[in-house]
């Protein structure tokens, strides 16, 4: 089964300043896609960003980039340029693909216990 | 608009009663989800469809049972037998599950136990 870790449950950054939230993952299987979701106080889940396992070129979405190390098996995101908007719970979550759809991962999203970022003015 | 509607947004439950949670999609979406949300935690899958008319269990399934009569809903029901169902819970749908393509979820309905 996969698991997947973050081991921050908060953190705290300056507007406009830099901040990274670290994500691990443990699978067997080789191709997967790694995503990284937001729930800002409305609760409403929101995607921030996408990663497909097997590529080496990492993501980005405007202020956000992740780092995707797949031999180490994580995936960090970081936020540039900080805003109060940002405030929000950040998930990381696993995509399995194996095509046994039985009892596995195949399709099915696990998520990380997720971490609290507060952005200050 | 696509999206996800998901109702009530608040429901009250008494002891002993089953309650049924609605979730409806017009994305055209083949799989459905639902999860739970406990205060400081991750979600966790209770069930998915991924073709009408079946489903299959997720990781914390006890308690609760689902329909997939039709493409577009998936409601839950949450029975007598969950012991502790107050939670926040968050429908989800998505494409192919081979797909690159991200779940999306509905707003939410959060179920508290009297």
């Amino acid at each position: 089964a996969q698991t997947v870790t973050q081991s921050q449950p908060e953190m705290s950054v300056q507007e406009a300043e830099t901040v990274t939230l670290s994500c691990t993952y443990d699978t067997s299987e080789n191709n997967y896609y790694l995503f990284w979701y937001k729930q800002p106080p409305s609760r409403q889940m929101i995607l921030v960003i996408r990663q497909e396992a097997y590529k080496q070129q990492n993501a980005t979405e405007n202020r956000f980039s992740v780092n995707f190390q797949k031999a180490a098996k994580s995936f960090s995101l970081k936020i540039s340029d900080s805003q109060l908007g940002d405030t929000a719970m950040y998930f990381c979550a696993f995509k399995g693909l194996s095509a046994n759809a039985g009892g596995t991962s195949y399709g099915k999203l696990t998520f990380g216990q997720g971490t609290i970022l507060t952005v200050h003015p | 608009d696509g999206g996800i509607t998901q109702s009530p947004k608040y429901l009250f439950r008494k002891e002993g009663q089953n309650v049924t949670l609605s979730c409806e999609q017009n994305l055209n979406h083949d799989a459905m989800y639902w999860y739970r949300q406990d205060p400081g935690q991750g979600l966790r899958l209770i069930y998915y469809s991924q073709i009408v008319n079946d489903f299959q269990k997720g990781d914390i399934a006890e308690g609760y049972s689902v329909s997939r009569e039709k493409k577009e809903s998936f409601p839950l029901t949450v029975t007598s037998a969950q012991k502790n169902p107050t939670a926040f819970y968050l429908c989800a749908s998505s494409g192919r599950p081979s797909s690159y393509n991200e779940q999306f979820f509905g707003p939410g309905t959060r179920l508290t136990v009297l």
